[in-house]
């Protein structure tokens, strides 16, 4: 199974504030075929279940907010929301869909500074 | 709009088994493979299984693998989890989570819809 490494565990962020979120997989999962990371990102408010964010590392889900952005490649990947907002303080998880089983990170709690 | 709702959820005896169901509308459930994943109190997400928009393919967690089994009726609109011989360790909130695109064969996808939740506690 692919590992998925996010950091940091958690992270405080003031209003307005850059907030960055890595995520690292055991193994690539950029799929040469068709040049695609097979990477999605979802964030979980208390007591909600996931939304998902992004995907194919880079694609912003229709309705999300353009704060929220994802970058990187291979084994390698970022999530980036560019001024923190309070309806952001949530936990967020990377997801490779790479392989089957499918696996996330362990997650990544941000708050307000 | 696209809604799944989960039901079936409670308090088991080790050992005991449950059904869990998932009721889609909102979008054709019979063009979409559908996951369920699970969540430990306080825990993080766990993939458990997915099944085919036909229901030609299944494929489940290595944890659950023998004692789980996913189906779905497209008459219906229902996805299902039988959870047979439950332990102490499949407690979690189940969601059921919808496949991104349609048409899939199984296997690997992210998820861009996932019910509320139903809770399964496993106790004696």
């Amino acid at each position: 199974d692919i590992v998925m490494t996010q950091s940091p565990d958690s992270l405080a962020v003031s209003l307005g504030e850059r907030a960055t979120i890595n995520c690292e997989s055991s193994q690539s999962v950029l799929y040469s075929f068709n040049n695609k990371n097979y990477l999605a990102w979802y964030q979980q408010k208390p007591g909600q279940p996931p939304k998902l964010l992004i995907y194919w590392a880079s694609t912003r889900e229709s309705g999300v907010p353009d704060r929220f952005s994802g970058s990187g490649s291979g084994t390698d990947f970022t999530l980036t929301i560019s001024s923190l907002q309070p309806e952001d303080v949530a936990d967020y998880y990377c997801q490779q869909y790479y392989s089957t089983p499918p696996t996330f990170g362990q997650g990544t709690k941000v708050e307000i500074k | 709009q696209v809604q799944l709702v989960e039901s079936g959820g409670g308090v088991v005896q080790p050992g005991r088994s449950l059904r869990l169901s998932c009721a889609a509308s909102g979008f054709t459930f019979s063009s979409y493979g559908m996951h369920w994943v699970r969540q430990a109190p306080g825990k993080g997400l766990e993939w458990v299984a997915v099944i085919s928009y036909d229901g030609s393919n299944k494929y489940y967690a290595d944890s659950v693998k023998g004692r789980f089994t996913i189906s779905r009726d497209n008459s219906k609109n229902t996805l299902y989890l039988q959870i047979n011989s439950l332990r102490g360790e499949d407690t979690a909130v189940y969601y059921c989570a919808k496949d991104g695109d349609p048409y899939r064969s199984g296997g690997s996808y992210y998820f861009d819809y996932w019910g509320q939740g139903t809770l399964v506690t496993v106790s004696s």
